[in-house]
Order: C-alpha cells, then sequence, then structure tokens
C-alpha cells in the first residue's frame, strides 16, 4: 500500500523566516500528492496537489511544493511564515492504485515564534 | 457554494444515546466520505460513499452506522458508543474521483461521557 511519512512532528520557525517541511513517499507509479493544512480544533483545508508535470507546484497562501522522484520526497515550502500560519500539516497519497482514498501522514505541527 | 458543513459543531452523548451527525454539501460531489481523528493524530478513513452507494467500509464497528440518503447529505448514526469512540469526525466530499482532492467540513468534536 502507498504510504507518506512525515519526519518531523514539530518545527519552530520565526516569523518572517522560510520554511520547509518534508514529506517521503513510498508508491510504485508517478503519485498523486497533497498537502493539506489545519489549524486547531478546524477541518482540513487542501495547500496544493501534484500529479504529473511541472515538479514545481503552487499552492494557495503563499506555499509551494517540489516533487522530487530521486529523493522519494514531495516538500513544502513558503519564502517567508507569518504566525497565521502556525497549524498541523499533513502531507497525504492515494491508500491503493485506483483508489480515490487518501491516507495522511501523521502530521507536522508548525510552532512560529515572534 | 463550495462548502462542506457539518452539523453539529459539537456534541455530549451519553453510553446508552443514539445521536447523529450530519454533512451536507452541494459541489455536486460524487464521493463523501467520514474520517475520523483523534487527538494529535492524523485522520483516519472510516467510510467511503460513491455515487449514494457504500463503497469502503474500514472495519468499523456497528455501533456507527452511515447512511447517504442523497447525494448532497450524508449521515454517520451513533448507538451505544465508548468514551474511546471521542474525537473529531470530519466529513470530506471530492469528484468522483478523489484523486483531484477533498473539500472537508470543519467537524463535530463528539464527547461520549
Amino acid at each position: 500500500a502507498q504510504s507518506v511519512t512525515q519526519p518531523d512532528i514539530h518545527i519552530t520557525v520565526s516569523e518572517g523566516a522560510s520554511l520547509e517541511l518534508r514529506c517521503n513517499y513510498s508508491y510504485g507509479a508517478t503519485p498523486y500528492l497533497f498537502w493539506y493544512v489545519q489549524s486547531p480544533g478546524q477541518g482540513l483545508q487542501l495547500l496544493l496537489k501534484y500529479f504529473s508535470g511541472d515538479t514545481l507546484v503552487q499552492g494557495i497562501k503563499g506555499f509551494e511544493a517540489e516533487f522530487k522522484r530521486s529523493q522519494s520526497s514531495f516538500n513544502l515550502r513558503k519564502p517567508s511564515v507569518h504566525w497565521s500560519d502556525a497549524a498541523e500539516y499533513f502531507c497525504a497519497v492515494p491508500m491503493n492504485s485506483g483508489y480515490s482514498t487518501l491516507t495522511f501522514g501523521k502530521g507536522t505541527m508548525l510552532l512560529v515564534s515572534p | 457554494d463550495t462548502e462542506v458543513t457539518q452539523t453539529p459543531k459539537h456534541l455530549v452523548m451519553g453510553m446508552t444515546n443514539k445521536k447523529s451527525l450530519k454533512c451536507e454539501q452541494h459541489m455536486g460531489h460524487r464521493a463523501m466520505y467520514w474520517y475520523k481523528q483523534k487527538a494529535k493524530k492524523p485522520p483516519e478513513l472510516m467510510f467511503v460513499y460513491s455515487y449514494e452507494k457504500l463503497s469502503i467500509n474500514e472495519s468499523v464497528p456497528s455501533r456507527f452506522s452511515p447512511e447517504c440518503p442523497n447525494s448532497s447529505l450524508l449521515n454517520l448514526h451513533l448507538h451505544a458508543l465508548q468514551p474511546e469512540d471521542s474525537a473529531l469526525y470530519l466529513c470530506a466530499s471530492s469528484q468522483d474521483q478523489g484523486v483531484y482532492g477533498y473539500t472537508f467540513g470543519s467537524g463535530t468534536r463528539l464527547t461520549v461521557v
């Protein structure tokens, strides 16, 4: 079965600094990959998605992610973090080839310091 | 309308109660999902409805009973729950292929006492 791994449980970044959240995938073919964000007590919001083509994907709220097949990674980046970006971030991939259901990584909690 | 609406936002119920969670979307999405999320954990899939038919049940106990009355509505009926069932219950919808991404509701925070 396909899966994703988020190696960092939590990360603290200073406001205005750059951010990179890591996601590694296990997938037999070219994967569909997603990043979601969840604010406390809220549902998940889709930030961006990768299907194929251009390996640098732009998303909402100034986020981008780069698909690197050689490293089996799909890391999320933002050049300048705002305090409102503090949230839980989940990487996701379809559970099985041909299925539409997503499985999520364990998440990375982003803390933003003043 | 680009939202998934879940009601109620909070629910406290006793172990002998029967209650229902509701989910509604008007985006024309033909797949709808129930996920359960415990604190500091990722969402875990419970059920998938595709074209109003139950297509996936992830070995969920029978005290959780899903229902899809029409293409816009998804219910989760709860009966004889246990305290460990306390969690955030998330509804999501997608076009017929979820690979285009889900739209999530804001969830129902359920506490079983």
